[in-house]
This record gives C-alpha cells, sequence and structure tokens, in this order.
C-alpha cells in the first residue's frame, strides 16, 4: 500500500531565508503529487500538485516542488520565507485512481522567525 | 462560489447520543471524502464515495457510516460516539470526470467534535 513519508514534523526558519520541506512516498509506480497548505484555523487548499510532464512545479505564492521518481520524492522548497507562510504543510500521493485512495503525510508545521 | 460546507462547524456531545455531521458540495463533483485530522497523526481518510450509491472504507472507517443518496451531499454519522472520536473531521469532493480527473481535493473549512 502506498504511504506517505514527512520526516520533520516541526521546521522553524527565520523570515526571508529558504526552506525545505521533504516527503516521500513509497511507491515508484504512475502517482499523481500533491502538497496541501492548512493555515492557523481553516481547512486545507491546494498549494501545487504533480501530475506529469516537467517535474519541477511552482504554486503563486513561490513555493516549488520537484517531483525525483529515481529518489520517490517531491520536496516543497522556498527561496525567502514571509511571516505570511506560517501554516502546516502536507504531502499527498494518489495511485492515480487505483485504488481511489489519497495518502496524506502527516504534516509539517513550518514556523516562521522574525 | 465553488465550495465545500460541512455543519456543525463545532460540536460537543457525549458518549453514545447518534450525531451526523453534514457535508455538501456544490461542484458537481463524483467523489467525496471524510478524513479526521489528529496531533502528530495527520489526515486520515474515514470512508469515501465514488458516486451516488457507491461507498468505500478508507484507512480508519470504524465507529462511522456515510451515506450518498444524492450527488452533491455525503454526511458522516457517529452511531454510537466515544471520547476518542474527538477530533477535527473534513470532508473534501473532487471531480472523476475523464480528462478533468486529476484528484485534487477541494476541502470544507472542518468540524471540531468533542465527545465527553
Amino acid at each position: 500500500a502506498q504511504s506517505v513519508t514527512q520526516l520533520d514534523s516541526q521546521v522553524p526558519v527565520f523570515e526571508e531565508a529558504p526552506v525545505e520541506l521533504r516527503c516521500n512516498y513509497s511507491s515508484s509506480v504512475s502517482v499523481y503529487l500533491f502538497w496541501y497548505v492548512q493555515y492557523p484555523n481553516q481547512g486545507l487548499q491546494l498549494l501545487l500538485k504533480y501530475l506529469s510532464g516537467s517535474t519541477l512545479v511552482e504554486s503563486i505564492n513561490g513555493f516549488e516542488a520537484e517531483f525525483n521518481k529515481s529518489q520517490t520524492s517531491f520536496h516543497l522548497r522556498k527561496p525567502s520565507v514571509h511571516i505570511s507562510d506560517t501554516a502546516e504543510y502536507f504531502c499527498a500521493v494518489s495511485d492515480l485512481g487505483r485504488d481511489d485512495k489519497i495518502i496524506f503525510g502527516k504534516g509539517t508545521r513550518l514556523h516562521i522567525l522574525p | 462560489e465553488a465550495q465545500v460546507t460541512q455543519n456543525p462547524r463545532y460540536l460537543i456531545t457525549v458518549t453514545g447520543k447518534k450525531l451526523t455531521v453534514t457535508c455538501s458540495q456544490n461542484m458537481n463533483h463524483e467523489y467525496m471524502s471524510w478524513y479526521r485530522q489528529d496531533p502528530g497523526l495527520g489526515l486520515r481518510q474515514i470512508y469515501y464515495s465514488m458516486n451516488v450509491e457507491v461507498t468505500d472504507k478508507g484507512d480508519v472507517p470504524e465507529g462511522y457510516k456515510v451515506s450518498r443518496k444524492e450527488k452533491r451531499n455525503f454526511p458522516l454519522i457517529l452511531e454510537s460516539p466515544s471520547p476518542n472520536q474527538t477530533s477535527l473531521y473534513f470532508c473534501a469532493s473532487s471531480t472523476r470526470l475523464a480528462g478533468e480527473h486529476t484528484d485534487t481535493q477541494y476541502f470544507g473549512p472542518g468540524t471540531r467534535l468533542t465527545v465527553l
């Protein structure tokens, strides 16, 4: 069965510093990959996704993630974080609808330090 | 506005008292799902539905029931709630139409349930 590992439960980083949130998934078969963001006291919303094509995907607020098939990873990066990026970030994977389940990681809480 | 709505947003109840959390989407999505979110455990799928009258168990279905009588609604039923079902619950939906199927989930605002 598919699984998703987010190694870091919390990541503190200073404002304007770069950040990387790590995500690894278990299966090397074709998958869809997602990053969702949950701001304090809100629901989850899609940040970016990889379906096919270019392995580097970007969001409108400066985040990017790179699909690495050989390492089964989909790490999320931002070159310069802002206080408004304070949130919990969830990586998710689906096996292209093969078993209709979408598996989420346990989340990484990003703390932006002033 | 395209959205997923859940009601109630907050609920405190007692052990054994049946409750229903409603979920409704206005995007004509085929796929609907319920998750619970617990600290340190992330999101875990409870039940999902591929379409009307089609439901299936997720990873943590024990103690929950669902129904999908209409495409837009997917209520979550706790017949006899217990304290270990205290959690934050999210409903989500996505399209499964050929050519649009990307498994992108649209989430509701969440329901915080406390079972005493």
